[in-house]
């Protein structure tokens, strides 16, 4: 069964802190790995990675994969009480739905 | 464009009550699919759709039933609802040529069944 398993599940930081998310997985055929972030309403996408090694980077956001050791990264440098949100990674498996399979999250809290 | 969009935005039903919680997207895209999303959880997938006629099982498609009759709009029946069955639901879509997994997910629609 494809899995997905993000750590840690919740983490509180100061405002300029930098923070580092983590997400192993466990999936058949990996195709590529997603980053959304999620504050209290849908998911708005943040990252799409599909290669190792590659840093895929916006503003103070930045993102690695490792198909080798099948986990991904995501950093927050200068963290801000807007970052506060739940974090999710999800995964693409090879198949022609396109079908998702998500990580439960991590919840960023930045505390002024 | 509106992107993805959902009604209602809360529902309260009882026990046994049915609904139909509405999903519409105006990007012509051929992928549509239901998520649900329990407190601390990530999304699991319902049912999802890869386009007008077709529609196929999710992970957890036990108590919803979906119809997709054309390329916009994709809704999602509770029949008999259960309180299992409270939660948050999002509705995504995603293009034919994406080949990356990107979805675009509708604002969600909080569901308490007591």
């Amino acid at each position: 069964e494809d899995k997905v398993v993000q750590s840690p599940l919740s983490l509180v930081v100061h405002e300029g802190d930098t923070v580092t998310l983590n997400c192993s997985y466990e999936v058949t055929n990996f195709r590529s790995l997603l980053w959304y972030k999620q504050e209290k309403k849908a998911p708005t996408f943040l990252f799409m990675l599909t290669s190792s090694g590659i840093e895929k980077k916006s503003g103070r956001l930045s993102s690695i994969l490792d198909k080798k050791e099948l986990f991904s990264i995501l950093n927050i440098t200068a963290t801000q009480t807007g970052d506060s949100a739940v974090y999710l990674c999800a995964v693409l498996p090879q198949g022609g739905s396109e079908k998702l399979v998500f990580g439960k999250g991590t919840k960023l809290t930045v505390n002024p | 464009n509106a992107g993805v969009t959902q009604t209602p935005k809360f529902r309260i039903l009882k026990i046994g009550q049915s609904m139909t919680l509405q999903c519409t997207q105006d990007m012509n895209h051929n992928y549509m699919y239901w998520y649900r999303q329990d407190p601390g959880m990530g999304l699991k997938l319902i049912y999802y759709s890869v386009g007008a006629g077709i529609t196929d099982k999710g992970e957890v498609p036990n108590g919803y039933n979906v119809s997709r009759s054309t390329t916009e709009d994709f809704p999602l029946r509770l029949e008999l609802a259960a309180p299992s069955q409270t939660s948050v639901y999002f509705c995504a879509s995603s293009p034919w040529t994406s080949g990356s997994g990107t979805q675009y997910f509708g604002p969600g629609t909080r569901l308490t069944v007591l």
